[in-house]
């Protein structure tokens, strides 16, 4: 059980361009759900807290116009990096919380983005 | 301010050499203490939560325990498998997210 699934897994996009990650909680609810990103051999980054039906809330530091973030149902957060450029590229993680329950929060795969 | 500091940063071990990864933490109060394992290119695995002091936790190989302080990730009797980067994160009362370190790469040598 709790299981998340990321898709893509992988992109390539071009500088300029816009790429959309999904990140969907299988067999729980999740009211709760982040964002993460990871630079090589550096730990998760917080970028968002998304929760169901009301606006992200976006750590210091990261561009919420360059992040958008939908919560749009108890089990599909995405994250859209507009205007991408080569520093955007990294690792994003999403997390879900299972509704109504306890504090552990459950990963997806990760989503490698390489923006050329 | 660092709030998890994790060590060793890297740990080599033989096959079977037992051994103990460390979390120390920084918060005015904890909701929970969290231990992930992390492959190359995979999202964190969630492993253990611990909430309160003298609380421990046990999964195969693995013992998590936990004091006012820090937390130890104790591996017994480790395999090649085992071999993955640890990651701590905890969270506050009143908070919503995690706080993670960096992570300690453990590598089980045959």
């Amino acid at each position: 059980g709790a299981v998340v699934s990321q898709h893509p897994s992988w992109v390539i996009c071009k500088s300029g361009t816009s790429v959309k990650i999904e990140c969907r909680s299988l067999d729980f609810q999740a009211t709760t759900m982040f964002w993460y990103r990871q630079f090589p051999k550096q730990s998760l980054m917080l970028m968002a807290t998304s929760n169901e039906g009301s606006k992200a809330t976006y750590e210091q530091g990261v561009e919420k116009d360059k992040f958008l973030i939908n919560h749009a149902s108890l089990t599909l957060s995405t994250l859209t990096v507009t205007s991408a450029h080569p520093e955007d590229s990294s690792f994003y993680i999403c997390s879900a919380r299972i509704a109504g329950r306890s504090y552990e929060q459950y990963f997806g795969p990760g989503t490698r983005l390489t923006v050329t | 301010e660092d709030q998890v500091t994790q060590s060793p940063e890297a740990l080599r071990l033989q096959e079977g050499e037992s051994s103990s990864l460390n979390c120390s933490y920084t918060v005015s109060g904890l909701r929970g203490l969290f231990w992930y394992r992390q492959d190359p290119g995979k999202g964190p695995e969630f492993l253990f939560t611990l909430y309160s002091a003298g609380e421990e936790k046990e999964k195969e190989r693995l013992k998590a325990t936990l004091t006012k302080k820090e937390s130890f990730l104790h591996i017994t009797a480790p395999k090649p498998e085992d071999s993955a980067t640890y990651l701590c994160a905890v969270q506050e009362t009143g908070a919503n997210n995690l706080f993670f370190g960096t992570g300690t790469r453990l590598t089980v040598i045959p």
